[in-house]
């Protein structure tokens, strides 16, 4: 079946740290990819996606690669602030060819940036 | 409207009561899905809405859960005879499909005492 796996947090950094987020996935087909971040006390928020190996998505400074052959899409930043602190969730669609499916989560990772 | 909006944002009842979570996706959005998300857990699917119709509704926990769409646009998620554990935030998401991802809202806090 389809899954998401993602580091468990949380993770805590400080300001203008390096964070890098590990996310693997199983999937059948060719998935897409996503970040997704929750501000505390906030729905989420559609941070960066990727639809087919070797893109890269990025927003915000964030950056993550779609690599197919470690089926894996990790986020990284390369300097922190404070107001990153937020959970990051990994997700994927299966299969481009069911494009109204279900996103597939991980369990998110919580990131606590202290100034 | 330009985001999709929950109501309520809050809700308290008691063990055995029911209730009704609403959601107003983006105009538009075919596409409606319904999540949970306990404390401290992942997002766990619900059901999926296309248009007035629902091809996947795998995710309902039990049949004290149901939900429907009217009008291709606002959906209803009615919890029965709740119960502690069904105590979460409901998240509501709207899409285009394919590679556009989701349009969350911002949730409606359940607690059940």
């Amino acid at each position: 079946g389809n899954s998401v796996t993602q580091m468990e947090g949380p993770v805590t950094l400080s300001e203008e740290a390096f964070l890098t987020i590990n996310c693997t996935y199983t999937a059948t087909g060719y998935p897409s990819l996503f970040w997704y971040v929750q501000y505390p006390g906030e729905g989420l928020q559609l941070l960066l996606k990727a639809t087919k190996a070797d893109d890269k998505g990025s927003n915000k400074g964030f950056e993550a690669t779609y690599r197919k052959e470690t089926t894996s899409f990790h986020l990284e930043k390369g300097s922190v602030q404070v107001s990153d602190s937020a959970v990051y969730f990994c997700a994927l669609n299966p299969s481009a060819t069911d494009s109204w499916g279900k996103l597939q989560f991980g369990a998110g990772t919580q990131v606590v940036v202290t100034p | 409207g330009a985001g999709v909006s929950q109501s309520p944002s809050n809700k308290v009842t008691e063990k055995g009561k029911d209730v009704e979570l609403r959601c107003d996706p983006i105009s538009g959005h075919t596409a409606l899905y319904w999540y949970r998300q306990s404390l401290g857990q992942g997002l766990e699917f619900l059901i999926y809405f296309q248009g007035n119709s629902a091809p996947d509704k795998s995710g309902l926990p039990s049949d004290r859960f149901s939900a429907e769409r009217t009008g291709g646009s606002v959906s209803t998620l009615t919890i029965q005879r709740t119960q502690q554990e069904d105590s979460a935030v409901y998240l509501c998401a709207s899409s285009l499909g394919g590679s556009n991802g989701y349009t969350f809202g911002s949730g409606t806090r359940l607690t059940v005492v």
